[in-house]
């Protein structure tokens, strides 16, 4: 069955690393999505990418990086300059025409 | 930039009760999704509606286009519907990605 996998569910990581988020998927989708959540907030846009090789910031970029080298892929790396990295992260894509977009189940990243 | 409203942001009820769960966005969009989140924060995606009324199971989802606004039903609630409930506006072609409400955390209380 086709889906996105996000993994690991649960990450912790201690202060001042850099940690890598992986979010797969196969579904042949063009664009990829990366989210946060923070208590009491909505889901808030980090970066995306419409195509491999090519990525735009979203609302809340700094302090993170991507890459697309490949379709199915989408790292989130979660650097030490984010002030704050302990949150949940919500991995997404769509066809860039079509507008249904699919899921992971997300990571809850804890830094201590 | 969308704007997303869930109402209300936090509500217990009682096993067996009728639950809504409103969600207004004020601009137009093509699609509009209800994900649910469980404690410990996986996702899962309920429905995608872009008219009309979809049902799965006890879930409802309706969509006014029209009003902008759209609303998930619970019926016969029972405590494993537990989580919190978010809806997403995508305003069309998926290229700019997805606009939250910040959720709805319903408590179903045997």
């Amino acid at each position: 069955d086709g889906g996105i996998t996000q993994s690991p569910k649960y990450l912790f990581r201690k202060e001042g690393q850099n940690v890598t988020l992986s979010c797969e998927q196969n579904l042949n989708h063009d664009a990829m999505y990366w989210y946060r959540q923070d208590p009491g907030q909505g889901l808030r846009l980090i970066y995306y990418s419409q195509i491999v090789n090519d990525f735009q910031k979203g609302d809340i970029a700094e302090g993170y990086s991507v890459s697309r080298e490949k379709k199915e892929s989408f790292p989130l790396t979660v650097t030490s300059a984010q002030k704050n990295p302990t949150a949940f992260y919500l991995c997404a894509s769509s066809t860039v025409i079509n507008t249904e977009a699919f899921f992971g189940q997300g990571t809850r990243l804890t830094v201590v | 930039k969308n704007e997303v409203e869930q109402s209300p942001q936090n509500l217990t009820a009682q096993e067996g009760e009728f639950i809504t769960i409103n969600c207004s966005y004020s601009v137009g969009i093509s699609a509009l999704h209800w994900l649910q989140q469980h404690p410990g924060g996986g996702i899962v995606s309920l429905f995608m509606l872009s008219s009309g009324k979809k049902k799965h199971g006890r879930l409802i989802a309706t969509i006014n286009i029209q009003e902008k606004h759209s609303s998930l039903h619970i019926t016969a609630s029972h405590p494993r519907d537990s989580a919190v409930y978010i809806c997403a506006a995508d305003s069309g072609g998926g290229a700019d990605g997805l606009t939250f409400g910040k959720g709805t955390h319903l408590i179903i209380q045997p």
